[in-house]
């Protein structure tokens, strides 16, 4: 049972050009969400699910985009990358929306 | 505007000597407040959830507890492995909230042996 897995660990990217975060979760939950964390800022949310077919809009999710096309996977897009994307994004997962979220370990985006 | 605020943003204690972490939060309608342990390099880890004002719960040397402005994580006698940035989110009631949760900019604890 892997939980959260995210890849890649790390990246560097230069500005525009693009990249796809990838998310899988093996716990069958309905729920899934991209949080950004910037250091001293905590985790802004970015997109998220309910369910496959199903995403909406968090709190900072200009330069992004999300598809959910399958319960386990939330594969995050960034389509022109800026210097403002560097950060460390997390995905995570919660079987409905009352419950505990479960995290992935994390992907470290440098854009230079 | 939903929000939550941490304090203090770091703490240093020597291994035994307990203490307390804050977490207030405004939010419309609170539907449950969770604590989050953070390692270096790593992803939260969940610890509690706390769902209505005087509710409290344990692990080990940690103990939340939840009024209707604030919470508390309360580090009893603590160890160098308790050294983390422990983190807290509120996820807001009503309509179409997504399970999202608001988290506050954590606290970095330190035990020193």
């Amino acid at each position: 049972n892997a939980g959260v897995t995210q890849t890649p660990k790390f990246r560097i990217l230069k500005i525009g050009q693009s990249m796809t975060l990838q998310c899988t979760q093996d716990m069958n939950h309905n729920y899934m969400y991209w949080y950004r964390q910037d250091p001293g800022m905590g985790l802004k949310l970015i997109y998220y699910s309910v369910g496959a077919g199903i995403t909406d809009k968090g709190e900072v999710p200009n330069g992004y985009n999300v598809s959910r096309s399958t319960t386990e996977d939330f594969p995050l897009r960034l389509e022109l990358a800026a210097p403002s994307q560097t950060s460390v994004y997390f995905c995570a997962s919660s079987l409905d929306g009352t419950m505990e979220a479960f995290f992935g370990q994390g992907t470290r985006l440098t854009v230079v | 505007e939903d929000q939550v605020t941490q304090s203090p943003e770091a703490l240093r204690l020597q291994e035994g000597e307990s203490s307390s972490l804050n977490c207030s939060y405004t939010v419309s309608g609170l539907r449950g407040l969770f604590w989050y342990r953070q390692d270096p390099g790593k992803g939260p880890e969940f610890l509690f959830t706390l769902y209505s004002a005087g509710e409290e719960k344990e692990k080990e040397r940690l103990k939340a507890t939840l009024t209707k402005k604030e919470s508390f994580l309360h580090i009893t006698a603590p160890k160098p492995e308790d050294s983390a940035t422990y983190l807290c989110a509120v996820q807001p009631g009503g309509y179409n909230q997504g399970g999202k949760l608001i988290f506050g900019q954590g606290t970095e604890l330190s035990v020193k042996p």
